[in-house]
């Protein structure tokens, strides 16, 4: 059991570009989750995945936000056209069906 | 909807007193409540759970919460406070049962400070 990795640790980006992060969760978990933190706020839920299938996204997760998770393995979460606002650390979880969730190191996004 | 109140953004115990941080939840049905703790620049580790078995749960490092339905509360005790546990800790709140998204529903954090 290896954890749950996220790529990049740190990403720094000028205002307007795309941004991609990547988040291989723990091997036999089929529940993928991505939260957005802000400074001193707690994690905020963006969207769920049950293998492939997105199944829930919250409001926070504009049209320029989106996630894929294409073989049921490993998921992205893309942001295009980025914004000052956006500038959070991006947290992915895993989990089984029913149980507790394990959460990454996250990636710190600086929008410049 | 669920929700979930600490009070208490910033907590200063001196090193060997006991930590309290407090959470109240807001639930139309049993939820599922967890602890977990963030050091800086770092993911969450889960440091325990309360899944609708024993109302008072054991955690990690020493730390244990107590479920009071009746209080709707889930406050979180550590005996004696080590410089260690320094830090800020999430309250967290999930339906339960088998099926859902069991997405979480954080609090607003309470940072830790132990004095030496």
């Amino acid at each position: 059991d290896t954890g749950v990795s996220q790529d990049p640790r740190h990403k720094i980006t000028k205002r307007g570009q795309n941004v991609t992060f990547r988040c291989d969760p723990i091997s036999e978990h089929n529940r993928l989750y991505w939260y957005r933190q802000t400074l001193g706020q707690g994690p905020e839920f963006l969207t769920y995945f049950q293998n492939e299938a997105q199944l829930e996204k919250s409001r926070l997760l504009s049209d320029r936000f989106s996630a894929e998770r294409p073989k049921g393995s490993f998921s992205t979460l893309e942001i295009q056209r980025t914004e000052q606002g956006d500038s959070a650390m991006y947290l992915c979880a895993s989990s089984l069906p029913g149980r507790w969730q394990f959460f990454g190191p996250g990636t710190r996004l600086t929008v410049l | 909807a669920q929700s979930v109140t600490q009070l208490g953004s910033h907590v200063s115990v001196s090193e060997g007193a006991l930590v309290l941080l407090r959470c109240n939840y807001s639930s139309s049905v049993p939820p599922y409540l967890f602890w977990y703790v963030q050091y800086p620049n770092q993911g969450l580790q889960l440091l325990l759970k309360y899944t609708s078995a024993a109302t008072l749960v054991k955690g990690i490092n020493g730390f244990e919460a107590e479920f009071k339905k009746s209080e709707t509360s889930f406050h979180l005790t550590k005996p004696s406070a080590h410089m260690s546990d320094a830090a800020e800790y999430f309250c967290a709140v999930s339906e339960g049962g088998t099926s859902g998204t069991y997405k979480y529903i954080f609090g607003t954090g309470t940072r830790l400070k132990v004095l030496a």
